[in-house]
């Protein structure tokens, strides 16, 4: 099962939006809706952003929100802040019963 | 609050064998299913394997078919991975992660524990 493809970095200035996009194909984005994205601070343990493509955890920023169109999610974070500077992965159930990540995106608060 | 703590990381040769645990505290551990995620040097995250909230299913990825096992114990909140003919390809950072449900293992990850690193060298 190969990775889900994300871009490798994104950036943008505080106060803006910016959108991570997460590819996967009918075998796994596509065909379920249980995509996740999970917001990673280097030798932190990851947190959970976003379930079943678009539903937030209680305590997580209404700032952040997801969405899905045919094989492709995406994660968008309105009112960028400083804080939300880290690594993002999405991951997708998939027709072999197993679960696969995106490659990850870094997100770069200029 | 809802914590989980991973041990048994370390140094082991190429062939050898490892036994990691996460000890999960903070909420009705039988009631979840468990997960073990892994961070290779560099890379990102890729799911090893998963089992439900009884222990009743297992799941594994392609990578470790064969060679791990994972494992719980809901009487003492532990989650197991028992890891045999390690390669080096195998060496990472490895997370105890929980479900947000009992059977469907795969929906989302809402607690992660802080990891614990696995090398295998010779």
């Amino acid at each position: 099962q190969s990775a889900l493809t994300q871009p490798a970095s994104v950036s943008g200035s505080p106060g803006q939006s910016i959108t991570i996009s997460c590819t996967g194909t009918s075998s796994d984005v596509g065909g379920y809706n249980y995509v996740s994205w999970y917001q990673h601070y280097p030798g932190k343990a990851p947190k959970l952003m976003i379930y079943e493509v678009s539903n937030r955890p209680s305590g997580v920023s209404n700032r952040f929100s997801g969405s899905e169109s045919g094989n492709t999610a995406s994660l968008t974070i309105s009112g960028l802040q400083a804080e939300d500077e880290a690594d993002y992965y999405c991951s997708s159930y998939t027709t072999n019963s197993t679960l696969v990540f995106g490659g990850g995106t870094k997100l770069t608060v200029l | 609050e809802e914590q989980l703590l991973e041990s048994g990381g370390g140094l082991v040769q190429p062939g050898g064998s490892l036994r990691l645990s996460c000890a999960a505290s903070g909420f009705t551990f039988s009631s979840y299913a468990m997960s073990w995620v892994r961070q290779a040097p560099g890379k990102g995250l890729e799911w090893v394997s998963a089992i439900s909230g009884s222990g009743g299913r297992t799941h594994y990825a392609d990578s470790v078919k064969g060679r791990f096992t994972i494992s719980r114990d809901n009487s003492k909140n532990t989650l197991s991975l028992q890891m045999n003919s390690l390669r080096a390809e195998d060496t990472a950072l490895y997370y105890c992660a929980k479900g947000r449900y009992a059977s469907n293992w795969y929906a989302a990850f809402d607690i992660w524990g802080q990891g614990t690193v696995v090398t295998v060298s010779s």
